[in-house]
């Protein structure tokens, strides 16, 4: 079993929807969760930056962490065809070592 | 304020030849990775640096020497480049040394080993 497992997609919904993302995992020890956006040839750009369990807001995105499920999400409200890309989840024990990423979910916003 | 920008942004190699990738960050950052990205693989972690002067192995080492130059840049290098080793190479950084963990990517290197 991978560490991190993220439903690759594609998913496709219409623009205005709100998207749900997530990822299991299988380390309790991960305290600090990321979601990073990646569009097509270009490096991943951090969305959202939590620790432990709980949610937080910023704008159309909210990031939900359940630490005794082992499930984090990520909602996009009032989706738009420029939120097209493929989201990747990551986290961290804490300390300097690297992030352990899912494979990503590829989403597809039709106009 | 550029944040994290890595050299070159393509190459193609033939089976044997040597290189190094450069990164480079403008953010005071402490620490800094290499990770590698190929389909349905997803990032994996090829080494790190947690602070200027200490290098770390990370899931995927082999065939990879890294330096941390100074606190600004880290570069790795491919000693005899193999087909298995062209991938997407991307540079990161985070405040690191007990300061926040978010990780902040560079644009990515492409590379192919013929």
């Amino acid at each position: 079993q991978k560490e991190v497992e993220q439903d690759p997609g594609p998913l496709s919904v219409p623009e205005g929807a709100i998207v749900s993302l997530n990822c299991t995992y299988s380390n309790s020890a991960f305290q600090y969760f990321m979601w990073y956006r990646q569009y097509s040839r270009k490096g991943p750009e951090l969305l959202m930056y939590t620790y432990s369990s709980g949610n937080k807001e910023d704008g159309r995105f909210t990031a939900q962490v359940d630490k005794s499920s082992k499930y984090i999400s990520l909602f996009i409200r009032d989706s738009q065809p420029s939120d097209s890309a493929t989201y990747l989840c990551a986290m961290s024990k804490g300390g300097a070592d690297g992030l352990t990423f899912g494979k990503g979910t590829h989403l597809i916003i039709q106009p | 304020n550029a944040g994290v920008t890595q050299t070159p942004k393509f190459q193609v190699l033939k089976t044997g030849q040597s290189m190094t990738l450069q990164c480079a960050q403008d953010m005071n950052h402490n620490s800094m990775y290499w990770y590698r990205q190929d389909p349905g693989m997803g990032l994996r972690l090829i080494y790190y640096s947690a602070s200027e002067g200490t290098t770390d192995k990370g899931e995927v080492p082999n065939g990879y020497n890294v330096s941390r130059l100074n606190k600004r840049e880290f570069s790795l290098r491919l000693e005899s480049a193999a087909p298995s080793q062209t991938s997407v190479y991307f540079c990161a950084s985070s405040e690191g040394l007990g300061g926040s963990y978010e990780q902040y990517f560079g644009p990515g290197t492409r590379l192919t080993v013929t």
